[in-house]
């Protein structure tokens, strides 16, 4: 039983645009949200959090939005550039568990 | 600084063969965390080590295993190869453990099993 969902194998957005890249979780316990980027051949590279008791955490042209009633977290990225094409993943962390629990990845590609 | 390396980068192998990955943690950090990538899973927690400890485990049949040396330097191994375990694995590397966004990538080891 998956406990973080990312819905959405891929997205195509046009450069300039906004990207929103969507993930559903089902524990409320978690106490941070994250996001990763991945590019092929790479590990991922951690990209912005935000933690349970916020809704909103912004850096530059990335903003993460948490829904904590309905268990949703998004990251909007605006104005979205060729260079964001990559694998995006959103990971949740909770203390008493201690480790990192990712969704299956949304592959976002920015067209020019 | 020199970031998270893991050997090899690729391998190919048989069913019922065994393997060892390599992962050699940042300098200075001393937890070491193991994923699988597998299409449509996403990355999946196989194990953490810390202090050549293994501090936390993910839901990974007992052919999967791990050990940590003193310097912080993390093996993962697989026995008895199927099919199933074509991934690439990856390895993390944090000062303290599994906390939030202090989780440094390597580029993983692509496994494949015929």
């Amino acid at each position: 039983d998956q406990q973080v969902k990312q819905n959405s194998p891929s997205l195509s957005v046009q450069e300039g645009r906004i990207s929103i890249l969507n993930c559903d979780y089902t524990n409320s316990m978690f106490d941070y949200f994250l996001w990763y980027k991945k590019y092929p051949a790479e590990g991922p590279t951690f990209l912005i959090s935000i933690s349970s008791i916020k809704d909103k955490n912004e850096d530059g042209r990335f903003t993460v939005f948490l829904n904590k009633s309905a268990k949703h977290l998004s990251l909007h990225i605006v104005p979205s550039q060729p260079g964001d094409s990559a694998v995006y993943f959103c990971a949740v962390f909770y203390n008493q568990g201690g480790k990192l629990i990712f969704g299956q990845g949304t592959e976002l590609s920015v067209k020019p | 600084k020199a970031g998270v390396t893991q050997t090899p980068r690729y391998l190919i192998k048989t069913r019922g063969q065994q393997v060892t990955l390599s992962c050699s943690p940042i300098s200075g950090h001393r937890s070491v965390s193991w994923y699988q990538q597998t299409p449509g899973q996403g990355l999946q927690f196989l194990f953490e080590y810390f202090s050549e400890t293994q501090r936390n485990k993910g839901n990974f049949p007992g052919r999967f295993s791990g050990r940590q040396f003193s310097n912080s330097r993390s093996e993962m191994n697989v026995s008895t190869l199927e099919l199933g375990d074509s991934a690439l694995y990856l390895c993390a590397s944090g000062r303290t453990g599994v906390v939030a966004d202090t989780q440094y990538f390597g580029p993983g080891t692509r496994l494949t099993v015929l």
